[in-house]
């Protein structure tokens, strides 16, 4: 079945840094990738839609610069947090469609912590 | 904007017991719709997913509805086990170009033994 693999699962870093999260599809090409933040006890809130070698596509409300997407190529999206803040402190996850099958694949997750 | 919500936020019962969960939706328009599990601190693992054109999807002890019409679907879960706590999120697909995801509000179910 289709696979995502996320990195890191945990990260630490100091404010005023930057953190790449990756995103690969591991057995099917990934043209749309999509990002997701979670607050503690809270749903999945969509950040923006990664599309393979364009631009990606913010959510409203989403600072682009603050969040840089790259996708690269078929199987992977990077999703950098810039200058990383305290409020920046969350879960990260990426989904893909895998175009043999319906419905969305997960990775499993990054939890950032900015201090 | 497509809203979607789950009812209730939390539940908890007693092992063995045959529950419901409630997912609905503002905007009918959608392309098919899929119920996640998520463990504390992990991602996202798919249960069902239901296509527009269907009614319904089953899987071992979890059946899941659609009916687009009303903009509600139920995930019914037989004979619950302790390892059926989790939080349980629906989703939908909306139409278009991008076919993102919506989530609901979640549901948070504690099965007692």
């Amino acid at each position: 079945g289709a696979v995502v693999s996320q990195h890191p699962s945990r990260v630490i870093c100091k404010s005023g840094t930057s953190v790449k999260i990756e995103c690969r599809s591991l057995d099917f090409q990934a043209t749309t990738m999509f990002w997701y933040r979670q607050f503690p006890k809270q749903s999945l809130m969509l950040m923006a839609t990664s599309n393979e070698g364009s631009k990606a596509t913010y959510e409203q409300g989403v600072e682009k610069d603050k969040f840089l997407i790259n996708h690269a190529s078929l199987t992977l999206s990077t999703l950098t947090v810039t200058s990383a803040h305290p409020e920046d402190s969350s879960f990260y996850i990426c989904s893909a469609r895998d175009n043999r099958v319906y419905g969305y694949t997960f990775g499993s997750g990054t939890r950032l912590t900015v201090v | 904007k497509q809203e979607v919500t789950q009812i209730p936020a939390a539940l908890s019962v007693p092992e063995g017991e045959n529950l419901v969960l409630n997912c609905s939706f503002t905007d009918s328009a959608i392309y098919n719709l899929q119920w996640f599990r998520q463990d504390p601190g992990k991602g996202l693992t798919s249960l069902l997913l239901i296509q527009s054109s269907q009614r319904e999807q089953t899987s071992g002890r979890l059946n899941a509805s659609l009916d687009k019409s009303s903009g509600r679907s139920t995930l019914y879960i037989a004979a619950s086990q302790p390892g059926d706590s989790a939080t349980y999120l629906c989703a939908v697909i909306s139409g278009g170009a991008t076919n993102k995801l919506i989530f609901g509000t979640g549901t948070l179910l504690a099965v007692q033994p």
